[in-house]
């Protein structure tokens, strides 16, 4: 089925600990996001990557890392896990004239 | 500040009813408006609106822009249980960044 794949579904993580998110997306779109959300916050965008080759900081980058890896990937890094970085990561794909794609999220808790 | 606000931030109504859902957005270089529907996992989409006064329709639900006012409502009628979930309104700008509110919330009752 077309559409955007993430990994893991769930995740939990000891405070210091690092992983990486992966997404991935076969629809052809040149855009890429990381977005969390947080109860009554909606959704935050983390990083984003307009085409592939290019990577830029959204509303709440801090103590994320992304990549770009090809038009189809983007990963979501996470170099020392943090308790305020529990929260569901939404990885999304577009094109410009069209609206977003979802991955189905994925839940971390950092304990 | 770019910035999208949702109203009400939630709702509750009897199976049949009719709802409307607010999004008041200010997005510099705005591109469009979209509506998602949230249950329990990924927000799946809706409508995407460009341009004022066309009213965007898909089986019960339909959606309007008003980009001189700022705004757009989706209405819902004859509102049916599987209705219910948040509903996101998010605003884009010519650059691909897309604004989103937090949501209402709707609740529909049997």
């Amino acid at each position: 089925n077309a559409g955007v794949t993430q990994t893991p579904k769930f995740q939990v993580l000891k405070t210091g600990q690092s992983m990486t998110l992966q997404c991935a997306q076969d629809m052809n779109h040149n855009s890429m996001y990381w977005y969390r959300q947080d109860p009554g916050m909606g959704l935050r965008l983390i990083y984003y990557s307009a085409s592939e080759g290019t990577t830029d900081k959204g509303e709440v980058p801090n103590g994320y890392n992304v990549s770009r890896l090809n038009k189809r990937e983007f990963s979501l890094r996470l170099e020392s896990a943090a308790p305020s970085q529990t929260s569901v990561y939404f990885c999304a794909s577009s094109e410009v004239f069209y609206g977003y794609t979802f991955g189905s999220g994925t839940r971390l808790t950092v304990v | 500040e770019d910035k999208v606000v949702q109203s009400p931030l939630s709702l509750v109504v009897h199976e049949g009813d009719t709802v409307t859902l607010n999004c008041s957005y200010e997005v510099t270089n705005f591109r469009s408006l979209l509506w998602y529907k949230q249950e329990k996992k990924a927000p799946t989409f809706l409508f995407m609106l460009t341009s004022s006064g066309i009213e965007k329709k898909s089986g019960r639900l339909s959606s309007i822009l008003d980009k001189k006012e700022l705004f757009s409502i989706l209405n819902i009628t004859a509102t049916q249980t599987g209705d219910s979930a948040v509903y996101l309104c998010a605003g884009s700008n010519t650059g691909n960044q897309f604004y989103f509110g937090t949501g209402t919330s709707l609740t529909v009752i049997p």
